[in-house]
């Protein structure tokens, strides 16, 4: 049984630039949310998708977008990068429909922006 | 967003020792979800709570729903060197689908 599975495993970009973050569900979810983990913090909120659109948005600008595609496979987008946009970039699936929701992680993306 | 309050920050304790950490919340929650976390790694998933009172075990760990519905605990009983990493909590309100984190307990264990 596939866990949940992301790429690239590292990033390293300059300010200003974009990136395109990837992730694999678990097999057996439909649901995909992503989340930014700085140094020393826990894991924050950036949205979440559900059947191909964004169904909750957290605390984040607009230079951060998404997208899931039919295979419930997802990215995530973010333009006009700053050096706070450094972080571990997690993404956690889930099963929408089920009366208990419980989330799974992959193993994170670490970007770097200098 | 809102941010759970998780205590203590950090522990240090002798090989074979128990382990007590809570989590609190100002929301009432409907889940509760506690994860382990290795460096540069993501978030494993240790035990999951759906019901207020609801006593949860897995191996050693043992976990909490408290019965107000904002705040859970996690124990861990007799523990080894490879219980040492960072304890999160996670807690999802009624209403929306977003979890939100606590601030996380630092485990070391000496041998």
């Amino acid at each position: 049984d596939a866990g949940v599975t992301q790429s690239p495993t590292h990033l390293i970009k300059t300010r200003g630039q974009q990136v395109t973050l990837r992730c694999s569900p678990k097999s057996g979810h439909d649901t995909v949310s992503w989340y930014q983990q700085a140094l020393g913090q826990g894991p924050q909120f950036i949205f979440q998708y559900y059947e191909e659109e964004e169904r909750q948005r957290g605390n984040f600008p607009d230079r951060f977008s998404g997208h899931q595609f039919p295979n419930y496979s997802s990215e995530l987008n973010v333009n006009a990068l700053l050096l706070g946009d450094s972080a571990l970039y997690l993404c956690a699936s889930s099963s929408t429909g089920l009366l208990t929701d419980t989330q799974y992680f992959g193993p994170g993306t670490r970007l770097t922006v200098l | 967003g809102q941010q759970l309050n998780q205590s203590p920050q950090s522990m240090f304790i002798q090989e074979g020792e128990d382990v007590s950490m809570n989590c609190t919340s100002s929301s009432i929650f409907n889940t509760w979800l506690w994860y382990k976390q290795d460096p540069g790694e993501g978030p494993v998933l240790l035990i999951a709570l759906y019901k207020a009172g609801e006593l949860t075990s897995n191996g050693r760990l043992t976990a909490q729903f408290g019965i107000t519905r904002k705040d859970s605990f996690l124990n861990i009983s007799a523990s080894i060197p490879s219980d040492v990493g960072i304890y999160f909590c996670a807690g999802q309100g009624y209403t929306g689908n977003q979890f939100y984190f606590g601030t996380g307990t630092s485990l070391t264990v000496i041998p």
